[in-house]
């Protein structure tokens, strides 16, 4: 119940494409969602976030998807560029806690 | 832009011997947190310190491990008696209020390779 599933585990997208990552989770008491993007060699960085009251937030050219009835949540990546090559990890807190759980991570590469 | 600073960035030791890891966290952050990545897989928390002590430590975090503020500015892990299977990235991270109400960051890592 502490899982968070991630998918793909890759992802090839050409360049200007949209790159797609989805999330799903069980624990109903997960109340803030996460995501972070890492280079190799360096640690993860945060992308951004949502918490379940909002359906979608939305920063530049990245879009967190959230379904709370379904317990899913998405990141999506428009206008896909070379630079954004990296693994991308979902997270979940749950309340109450200090801990970020993560998800198993999606390696993107787009392909200039 | 401030950053978490982790020294060394690779360690390589015998199985059996102790390790420390050090992080410099954020200078004006007072969540401290250690995290850990066996190489291809995802991230798992350890250890959550504040107020010099631990706040919540997950069931990897066992007696061999043990975290530490020895002073103002540095954050510790040490890990006694390392085996085979402590090989991983080990990232230390800290926030200026718990996690989910401020963003964690991350230092860049020490490669824990025992051999």
């Amino acid at each position: 119940q502490q899982q968070v599933k991630q998918s793909p585990q890759s992802l090839i997208v050409q360049k200007g494409g949209i790159s797609i990552i989805n999330c799903a989770y069980e624990n109903t008491a997960f109340d803030y969602f996460p995501w972070y993007q890492q280079f190799p060699g360096k640690g993860p960085a945060l992308l951004i976030a949502i918490r379940p009251d909002v359906s979608e937030k939305k920063e530049g050219r990245f879009t967190i998807s959230f379904n709370k009835s379904a317990k899913q949540f998405s990141l999506h990546i428009m206008d896909s560029q070379p630079g954004d090559s990296a693994t991308y990890f979902c997270a979940a807190r749950s309340t109450g806690t200090y801990k970020y759980i993560f998800g198993t991570g999606t390696r993107l590469k787009v392909l200039a | 832009e401030p950053e978490v600073t982790q020294t060394p960035s690779h360690q390589v030791t015998q199985m059996g011997q102790e390790v420390i890891l050090r992080c410099v966290p954020i200078s004006n952050h007072l969540y401290f947190y250690w995290y850990r990545q066996i190489l291809g897989q995802k991230v798992e928390f350890l250890v959550s310190f504040y107020n010099n002590e631990i706040s919540e430590k997950s069931e990897i975090f066992d007696d061999q491990f043990s975290v530490e503020r020895p002073d103002g500015s540095n954050f510790t892990l040490k890990i006694r008696s390392t085996k085979l299977e402590d090989s991983a990235m080990y990232f230390c991270a800290s926030s200026g209020a718990p996690a989910g109400r401020a963003e964690a960051f991350f230092g860049q890592g020490t490669r824990l390779t025992v051999v």
